[in-house]
């Protein structure tokens, strides 16, 4: 079985672009969860879909949204890019209701913010 | 605030040795505790998990321990191989069976196996 996907893997953008990262799930599963992994912060939830709809957000700003598609794969969208936004982006899908040992993780996307 | 504390960036520990590695947490609302592991350029990947019901769990060479009156828990390596040479996150939920959606991370130790 094929694991979760992310692309791209790096990504550089400057200060107020937005960007869009992609995540397509292990096949049959249908929630997607997404981290912001810094070292200053360590792994911070951002938001959970299932079945399209979001079921759980984390404590982050308007600025970070995404968005999950009848296939499951999902997107999630940041605007207005500031310095702070450079991270490790995780995805990680479940089957069903997300839980702690069977959440499968994608590698990343590294998004760098000059 | 840092609720959940992992207060050593990095450990070195001889092949063959135990590795320990620590987690503290202050939210008294934590009811279930999971180590993840990480390569570089992968995403983390569940080693093993333990509920507030219990003060141990163990999995082939891997043991955690929990301490609830000291809000602390440690995951044990025995013997420690080169393979597990990983960044180590400890991470807690409230109330959700370890569901993702409750999942609150420490910041990572990176173990460094030394030959």
């Amino acid at each position: 079985k094929a694991g979760v996907t992310q692309t791209p893997r790096y990504l550089i953008k400057t200060r107020g672009q937005q960007v869009t990262l992609s995540c397509s799930p292990i096949s049959g599963h249908r929630s997607v969860s997404w981290y912001q992994q810094t070292p200053g912060q360590g792994l911070q939830f951002l938001f959970e879909y299932f079945s399209e709809t979001q079921r759980n957000k984390g404590n982050f700003p308007g600025r970070f949204s995404g968005r999950q598609f009848s296939n499951s794969r999902s997107e999630m969208n940041v605007s207005t890019l500031e310095l702070g936004d450079s991270a490790l982006y995780l995805c990680a899908s479940s089957s069903l209701a997300p839980r702690g040992e069977t959440q499968y993780f994608g590698p990343g996307t590294r998004l760098l913010v000059l | 605030d840092q609720q959940v504390k992992q207060n050593s960036p990095s450990l070195s520990v001889q092949e063959g040795r135990i590795s320990i590695l620590n987690c503290d947490y202050t939210n008294s609302m934590f009811d279930y505790f999971l180590w993840y592991k990480k390569y570089p350029a992968e995403g983390p990947t569940f080693l093993i998990s333990i509920s507030s019901i219990k003060d141990k769990n163990e999995d082939g060479r891997f043991t955690v321990f929990l301490n609830k009156s000291a809000k602390h828990l440690s995951l044990h390596i025995v013997p420690s191989q080169p393979g597990d040479s990983a960044v180590y996150f400890c991470a807690a939920s409230a109330g959700s069976g370890g569901g993702a959606d409750g999942l609150t991370f420490g910041k990572g130790t990176h173990l460094i196996i030394q030959p």
